[in-house]
């Protein structure tokens, strides 16, 4: 059985860092992109990070709202993807979700598995 | 950047009805196109892919349409765990987008 489980989430203050967590099972981890989503309170779905798998050559995609303060990475030995979020805002408040991308041939089709969130509130 | 718009935004509904989505992208995304199912507190579910095509496991009253531009999400005849918030994706040019959602509830 797929399973993703986010963890991390924490109460931190404007300008932390913060490291979140996605632990996979079920599947073989290094052949699939992951990527992280968050939602805001009240508000929708909004994407956040992206890492492809080894056949794609591991590189990362991020939303412009995010770029240059967030690192998506992972670790294909313990089935790990992270989610390290630098100088963080109150505006990055929210439940981070982490998901399996599902493709074929590098065309992305939707994210078919997806974690049940954890939560990050960054205050002043 | 593509940008996606839902509509309605929300929408009563009873058991046993029909409810169609629509999705508005910016741009021809040809058929690259995904719905998700979000109930609070649960992961979202991917429902559909490549605007028409059922995920696993999801039940045939679900289906999805269009292309280019326009698409649609159906739900036929409603049940009760179909109540909960739809989010259309364009899953396959960076940087990724939904639409808005559309709230689905008890009328």
């Amino acid at each position: 059985e797929v399973q993703l489980v986010e963890s991390g989430g924490a109460l931190v203050k404007t300008g932390r860092s913060l490291r979140l967590s996605c632990t996979a099972s079920g599947f073989t981890f290094r052949d699939y992109d992951l990527t992280w989503f968050r939602q805001a309170p009240g508000k929708g779905l909004e994407w956040v990070g992206f890492i492809r798998g080894i056949p794609y050559g591991v590189t990362t995609e991020y939303a412009a709202s995010v770029k240059g303060r967030f690192t998506v990475s992972r670790d294909d030995s313990k089935s790990i993807a992270y989610l390290q979020m630098n100088s963080l805002k109150t505006e990055d408040t929210g439940v981070y979700y982490c998901a399996r991308v599902l493709s074929v041939l590098d065309y992305i089709y939707g994210m078919d598995f997806w974690g049940q969130g954890t939560t990050v509130t960054v205050s002043s | 950047d593509i940008q996606l718009t839902q509509s309605p935004s929300s929408v009563s509904a009873s058991v046993g009805d029909r409810v169609t989505i629509t999705c508005r992208t910016s741009q021809d995304i040809s058929s690259w196109l995904a719905w998700y199912q979000h109930k609070p507190g649960k992961a979202p579910k991917l429902l559909i892919y490549r605007a028409s095509s059922l995920q696993t496991g999801v039940p045939s009253r679900f289906s999805g349409s269009g292309s280019g531009t326009v698409f649609t999400l159906t739900i036929d005849t409603l049940q009760p765990e179909d109540f909960a918030i739809y989010y259309c994706q364009q899953p396959n040019s960076f940087p990724l987008a939904f639409g808005g959602g559309t709230r689905v509830d008890i009328k």
